[in-house]
């Protein structure tokens, strides 16, 4: 079956630390990958998307994110965090870049950023 | 450029009362998707057009539920007898290929 992990509900981190978002999916055609951020009350943004070439990808607010099929991850990285990047952030799976066919959402992982 | 906008904004239903949540995507998008979020959950799939068409509405919780999108621009989502596990916000989203724009969202509560 489809699907996407996220295994961390919730991370907490200090402000000027460094992150990384975890995210696993189970596809079986070839992947579309996409990371989202959701601010309370809001919709959700996209962050940056993966549909081939180069395996590490920059998106917006200076996060990148690095494709690995042999562990069917894809996981969200940011060197340095702001107290502004507490949100909720949720990856995605889906194919034709998102725009023939449903995408595949994980649980989300909440972060915290500690002054 | 504008993007994908809902209304209303926020909801609140009683218990069997039916309700229409709008979307007007962003312009010449041809693919539209509606999603449903229960709290503390990621988006499910509800259903997808492509222009007016309706290609996919295998998510639709019930056959209280439906969507159209008679001129392939606005779609409404229709949800008729509302039930309190009907109370989640619901997104649409709209695609031109390069991964998929969400609305703000619409959040209905049914009392």
């Amino acid at each position: 079956a489809q699907s996407v992990t996220q295994p961390d509900i919730h991370i907490t981190v200090s402000e000027g630390a460094s992150l990384e978002l975890r995210c696993n999916y189970s596809y079986g055609a070839t992947p579309y990958l996409f990371w989202y951020v959701q601010s309370p009350g809001q919709g959700l943004q996209l962050l940056l998307k993966y549909f081939s070439g180069d395996t590490l990808v920059q998106g917006i607010k200076g996060f990148e994110a690095e494709f690995k099929r042999s562990q069917s991850s894809f996981n969200l990285r940011k060197p340095s965090v702001h107290w502004s990047d507490a949100a909720e952030y949720f990856c995605a799976v889906g194919d034709h870049g998102g725009s023939q066919g449903n995408l595949i959402f994980g649980k989300g992982t909440k972060l915290s950023v500690k002054p | 450029g504008a993007g994908v906008s809902q209304s209303p904004r926020y909801k609140v239903a009683k218990r069997g009362q039916d309700v229409a949540l709008r979307c007007d995507p962003i312009s010449g998008h041809v693919s539209l998707f509606w999603y449903q979020q229960a709290l503390g959950q990621g988006p499910e799939f509800l259903t997808y057009f492509q222009n007016e068409a309706q290609l996919d509405k295998s998510g639709l919780p019930s056959d209280r539920f439906f969507a159209e999108r008679p001129e392939g621009s606005v779609s409404t989502l229709k949800i008729q007898r509302t039930q309190q596990e009907d109370s989640a916000v619901y997104l649409c989203a709209s695609s031109t290929g390069g991964g998929q724009y969400f609305g703000p969202g619409t959040r209905l509560t049914v009392t």
